[in-house]
């Protein structure tokens, strides 16, 4: 079966610090695979996704990139954190037709 | 471009039926999903219906779709405390890498 990780699970982090998040798949191949952040427990906004190795599409202009060094990682980074950056990050797979989505359990960020 | 509303909150008493309602604006959906949150969670995929259906049900839950008004509603019949979360309409469109477009989000409230 397939499984979705994410770590950490919590972070504090200062403004102007750097951030790195990682997501990794289980039991699939050849994932698409998306960043999400959920601002206030509420809507999802897309921030990135990749349909292979090295693709990566981004959705919102903003100060955080991501990566996909392997099938089944994706990684969100950035060089300098803002307070806005604060939020719960979600990551998430799919594969084949449908569209169907597969969350991981998100990692909550607050940028103090 | 397309967008998802949802209402923001509903609240009924355990054992009733609740009835969670969606409008969506992308006439080429072909695929639109129920997605449920619970606190500190990531998003589980509830149900999805395909857009040449107009009703799926799976054990408590009733999807309708109404694709002349654009409309969908999830009903979950005998409304538990468990069932209590956040509940995500969502659409998707064939073609492309399946990017899904999600509503806001209903908060669900079950009183005992």
């Amino acid at each position: 079966s397939q499984t979705i990780h994410q770590w950490p699970a919590t972070l504090v982090q200062p403004v102007g610090s750097p951030l790195s998040l990682e997501c990794t798949v289980e039991g699939t191949s050849n994932p698409n695979l998306y960043w999400y952040r959920q601002a206030a427990g509420r809507g999802l906004q897309l921030l990135f996704y990749s349909v292979g190795i090295g693709q990566i599409s981004s959705e919102v202009p903003q100060n955080l990139s991501a990566s996909r060094p392997q099938d089944r990682q994706f990684i969100l980074s950035s060089k300098k954190l803002l307070l806005s950056d604060s939020g719960f990050y979600l990551c998430a797979w799919s594969v084949g037709g449908g569209g169907e989505q597969y969350f991981g359990p998100g990692t909550r960020l607050t940028v103090t | 471009g397309e967008d998802v509303e949802q209402s923001l909150f509903l609240s009924v008493r355990e054992g009733d039926s609740s009835v969670i309602n969606c409008t969506y604006t992308d006439s080429s959906s072909t695929y639109l999903y129920w997605y449920k949150q619970e606190p500190g969670a990531g998003l589980q995929l509830l149900t999805y219906i395909f857009s040449n259906m107009d009703m799926k049900q799976d054990q408590r839950l009733t999807v309708l779709l109404n694709k002349k008004d654009k409309h969908l509603s999830l009903r979950i019949a005998d409304t538990q405390t468990g069932d209590s979360a956040i509940y995500f309409c969502a659409e998707t469109y064939s073609g492309g890498y399946q990017k899904v477009t999600f509503g806001i989000g209903t908060k669900l409230q079950v009183i005992p």
